[in-house]
């Protein structure tokens, strides 16, 4: 049983670049969150994605923008790349919880993203 | 909003000592905790969660953590450390309404030696 997997794990990027980065969720899963990691900080929540729609979003600006498809995967993407968006793009993947709502997450190993 | 500190950015202990790794948080209600771990170059890993019940969880890898209400508390604790120990580790709280969401701490890196 294949967990999530995210691609690419490694990229380069220049200032004002675009970069999409996709996931694809564990079996199973129907909601995927995104988060950033910058190095030596904790994951920073970007957004979550459930039935293709934005359900919650993290403190982060337009130029971050993401999509699911109808088979639970999805793509982050970033307009206009600055060089603080360097960082670790962490996918999540999670069954959307019944009556308490709670989520427990998967991750995958993530996408390494430097922007020069 | 929930929000959760850890304390101690880094902590070195020797290989068979015991563990204490400790984290507050913030929020209004009850909250959904969880600890995860992350080795170099790696995702994160579930270690433990607190969802209700008894406060004292046990989880994967010989971990367990108490959650203490009063204190807005949840520490992780090992009664004996191994070398293989050695990573990140990040207290996290979710919560919601009309959709959860979970939230990290800065984590704190363990250092093992022997």
């Amino acid at each position: 049983d294949a967990g999530v997997t995210q691609s690419p794990t490694h990229l380069i990027k220049t200032r004002g670049q675009q970069v999409t980065l996709r996931c694809s969720p564990k079996s199973g899963h129907d909601t995927v969150s995104w988060y950033q990691q910058a190095l030596g900080q904790g994951p920073q929540f970007i957004f979550q994605y459930y039935e293709e729609e934005e359900r919650q979003r993290g403190n982060f600006p337009d130029r971050f923008s993401g999509h699911q498809f109808p088979n639970y995967s999805s793509e982050l993407n970033v307009n206009a790349l600055l060089l603080g968006d360097s960082a670790l793009y962490l996918c999540a993947s999670s069954v959307k919880g019944g009556l308490s709502g709670a989520n427990v997450l998967t991750f995958g190993a993530g996408s390494r993203l430097t922007v020069l | 909003a929930q929000s959760v500190t850890q304390p101690d950015i880094h902590i070195t202990v020797s290989e068979g000592a015991s563990l204490e790794l400790r984290c507050n948080y913030s929020y209004g209600a009850t909250p959904y905790l969880f600890w995860y771990v992350q080795s170099p170059g790696q995702g994160l890993q579930l270690l433990l969660k607190y969802f209700s019940g008894d406060t004292l969880v046990q989880g994967i890898k010989g971990f367990e953590a108490e959650f203490k209400r009063s204190q807005s508390s949840f520490n992780l604790r090992k009664p004996s450390v191994h070398w293989s120990d050695a990573a990140e580790y990040f207290c996290a709280v979710g919560a919601g309404t009309g959709g959860f969401k979970t939230i990290f701490g800065a984590g704190t890196r363990l250092f093992v030696k022997a």
